[in-house]
């Protein structure tokens, strides 16, 4: 029972244009919502963070949106660059005594220039 | 400097063979976590140990056994290999688990180690 699903495996975009990033969650007691970017042969980055109690994060080029209602999250980044080309997962975590982190199987963002 | 490192970064052996892979991290950290990336891409918890205790125990086959001799290591040993522990592992550390809502409850990962059981 996969409780976060990012459903778009790949996503191309134009160098400049926004990228949008989606991921669905299906646990409503997950309080934290983070979003990472991983390169080929790398571990996650952490890239940015959404608590559920915000609608809304912003850094630099990155937005994150968070719909609670529909269990929802995407990430928005304007304007895309090459070097965002990468895999993005989704992370949800719960808090049940200790913090414990739930991964999507993650989206592969190109960026073509 | 390399935040959270791991070694070996291939590892190919026998089914039935003992390995372990090794974790570190110079950034202070009070917890550690051991994922698994499977071939389908999912990234799974295995293990979580907050100041050398365990707190995250996945179900996960008791051939896996996290050791932390301190806060700054947690390695893996896997006992009795199989075809299924094929995968990417990695080890990622993070804040007090207790940090609530602030920008230090992410994760800094390792870069992983790839595990292959022939």
């Amino acid at each position: 029972d996969q409780q976060v699903k990012q459903n778009s495996p790949s996503l191309s975009v134009q160098e400049g244009r926004i990228s949008i990033l989606n991921c669905d969650y299906t646990n409503s007691m997950f309080d934290y919502f983070l979003w990472y970017k991983k390169y080929p042969a790398e571990g996650p980055t952490f890239l940015i963070s959404i608590s559920s109690i915000k609608d809304k994060n912003e850094d630099g080029r990155f937005t994150v949106f968070l719909n609670k209602s529909a269990k929802h999250l995407s990430l928005h980044i304007v304007p895309s660059q090459p070097g965002d080309s990468a895999v993005y997962f989704c992370a949800a975590r719960i808090t049940s005594g200790t913090y414990k982190y739930i991964f999507g199987t993650g989206t592969r963002l190109k960026v073509l220039a | 400097d390399t935040a959270v490192s791991q070694t070996p970064k291939y590892l190919v052996t026998q089914m039935g063979n003992d390995k372990s892979i090794k974790c570190e991290q110079n950034l202070g950290h009070d917890t550690m976590y051991w994922y698994k990336q499977d071939s389908k891409k999912f990234l799974k918890i295995m293990f979580s140990y907050n100041n050398k205790e365990l707190i995250i125990n996945e179900t996960v086959p008791n051939r896996f056994s996290p050791k932390s001799p301190d806060k700054a290591h947690l390695n893996l040993h896997i006992n009795s290999l199989e075809l299924g522990d094929s995968a990417v592992y990695f080890c990622a550390s993070s804040h007090d688990r207790d940090i609530a809502l602030s920008r230090y409850n992410e994760q800094f990962f390792g870069p992983g180690t790839r595990l292959t059981v022939l």
